[in-house]
């Protein structure tokens, strides 16, 4: 059926230091891969996506990661800031047709200064 | 730029009461999906709407009902409200379905509290 699994459900770091987030999705069929920040009470925030005929793609200290052969996908984070405390939910659109969206369980991401 | 506009940002009903959620997509956006969000909990696809038909369902209660309007607005009505469907609605628009444009934006969410 139609999931994806997320991990860790807590990160904590030390500002400077980077950040992983690791996701795996169960339909194949699955083509696009976005993911969004959410601050308490927020709307979530697309921060990157990557579709599946790449394989990796960067923004600035972003990067997503690609193994559809896996069918796994991570976010990387590097030179964190205090403000990138957030939750982190990835995402796999499940209908090529539709773009319907299933969530993972999401990060909860802690920068400490 | 314009973003995703959604009324109102807070509602209070009570049990059995209804209530109408609107949603004004980024303009010349013509896709409309709602999910539900609990909390602690992820974003749950409920329905969406592509050139004011609806394109998909999720796990919709039946009590629920949307459509999509001439303008491209969109109207979630849920009725016989019950205190489980206490929840952040949110609302994300996109231009086209596939092979045109995946991005979702979403709007700044609805607040429902059933009491």
């Amino acid at each position: 059926g139609e999931n994806v699994e997320q991990h860790p459900s807590t990160l904590s770091v030390q500002e400077g230091d980077s950040a992983v987030i690791k996701c795996t999705y169960s339909d194949s069929a699955s083509n696009y891969f976005p993911w969004y920040k959410q601050e308490l009470g927020k709307r979530p925030q697309l921060i990157i996506d990557i579709r599946s005929n790449v394989g990796e793609k960067k923004d600035q200290r972003i990067a997503v990661t690609l193994n559809k052969t896996a069918k796994h996908f991570s976010l990387h984070i590097t030179e964190t800031q205090p403000e990138d405390s957030a939750v982190y939910f990835c995402a796999a659109s499940y209908s090529s047709n539709t773009g319907k969206l299933i969530f993972g369980q999401g990060t909860t991401l802690q920068v400490k200064p | 730029a314009a973003g995703v506009i959604q009324s109102p940002r807070h509602l209070i009903k009570e049990k059995r009461e209804t209530a109408t959620l609107k949603c004004y997509p980024i303009p010349r956006h013509d896709t409309v999906y709602w999910y539900q969000q609990g909390p602690g909990q992820d974003p749950q696809f409920l329905i969406s709407f592509y050139e004011k038909m609806q394109s998909d369902k999720g796990s919709i209660p039946d009590r629920f009902s949307a459509q999509q309007f001439s303008d491209y607005h969109s109207e979630l009505n849920m009725s016989s409200l019950e205190l489980g469907d206490s929840a952040l609605y949110f609302c994300a628009s996109s231009r086209g379905l596939a092979g045109v444009s995946y991005e979702q934006y979403f709007g700044p969410g609805t607040r429902l509290t059933v009491t």
